[in-house]
């Protein structure tokens, strides 16, 4: 398996433009995270899915971002507008989760490094 | 808010020596994990202890956990260059009655040198 896949790995653009992230999870996998990192903030839960639908998405920052996931597949973070505060590295994970109270692994993409000028 | 917060945030130990990374945690716990981030990539799983287990070993890593205290810790013996990474825990909080969303702490820098 060719693991999570994002892209893409860098995006720069400018303040006001519209940013569209991806990710492949892995095949089997019926879990899905966007988390974004900062030096200051560290590793912030965005939105999570369940078998597609939006599960919790209360650390979205606000508005300007929103995800989706029209298929087990494939998931998509937007931002738009796009702000320089939005600058950080954005990874998606999935994992296989399973009924009851058992942890699940995550497993990470490489990761998407966004600056916005 | 984070839910784990890792001590000491940064680490220099030279190969050969023992490295150990601790944990705090806020609220009650299925599961803590432990993952490790190579400088540019994305973070990989390296070791999971359930609630009820105190000890638990994988190679060279030995992870304990004290629900009484609220703290794990990660100890890493013979380190290697190799090791040089950032180290998270992540929690998954008993009360939201799902195991998938986890809390990642804020991490400890582990630098190894030859």
């Amino acid at each position: 398996d060719a693991g999570v896949i994002q892209s893409p790995r860098h995006e720069v653009t400018e303040m006001g433009q519209e940013v569209t992230l991806r990710c492949k999870p892995i095949s089997g996998h019926n879990s899905l995270f966007w988390y974004r990192q900062t030096m200051m903030r560290g590793l912030e839960l965005l939105i999570y899915f369940n078998n597609n639908v939006p599960i919790d998405d209360s650390g979205m920052p606000e508005d300007r971002f929103s995800a989706k996931m029209p298929n087990a597949s494939f998931s998509t973070l937007k931002i738009q507008p796009s702000e320089p505060r939005d600058s950080a590295v954005y990874f998606c994970a999935s994992s296989l989760e399973t009924s009851g109270r058992v942890a699940n692994i995550q497993y990470f993409g490489a990761g998407t490094r966004l600056s916005v000028l | 808010s984070q839910q784990g917060e890792e001590d000491p945030q940064a680490l220099s130990i030279q190969e050969g020596e023992n490295a150990t990374m601790n944990c705090s945690y806020k609220t009650s716990i299925n599961n803590l994990q432990w993952y490790r981030q190579n400088s540019g990539r994305g973070l990989v799983h390296l070791i999971l202890i359930r609630s009820n287990e105190r000890e638990k070993h994988s190679g060279r890593l030995r992870v304990t956990l004290d629900t009484s205290k609220k703290s794990s810790s990660l100890l890493i013996t013979a380190s290697r260059a190799a090791d040089t990474a950032s180290y998270f825990c992540a929690t998954d909080e008993f009360d939201t009655g799902t195991a998938s969303k986890l809390t990642f702490g804020t991490g400890t820098r582990l630098q190894v040198t030859l």
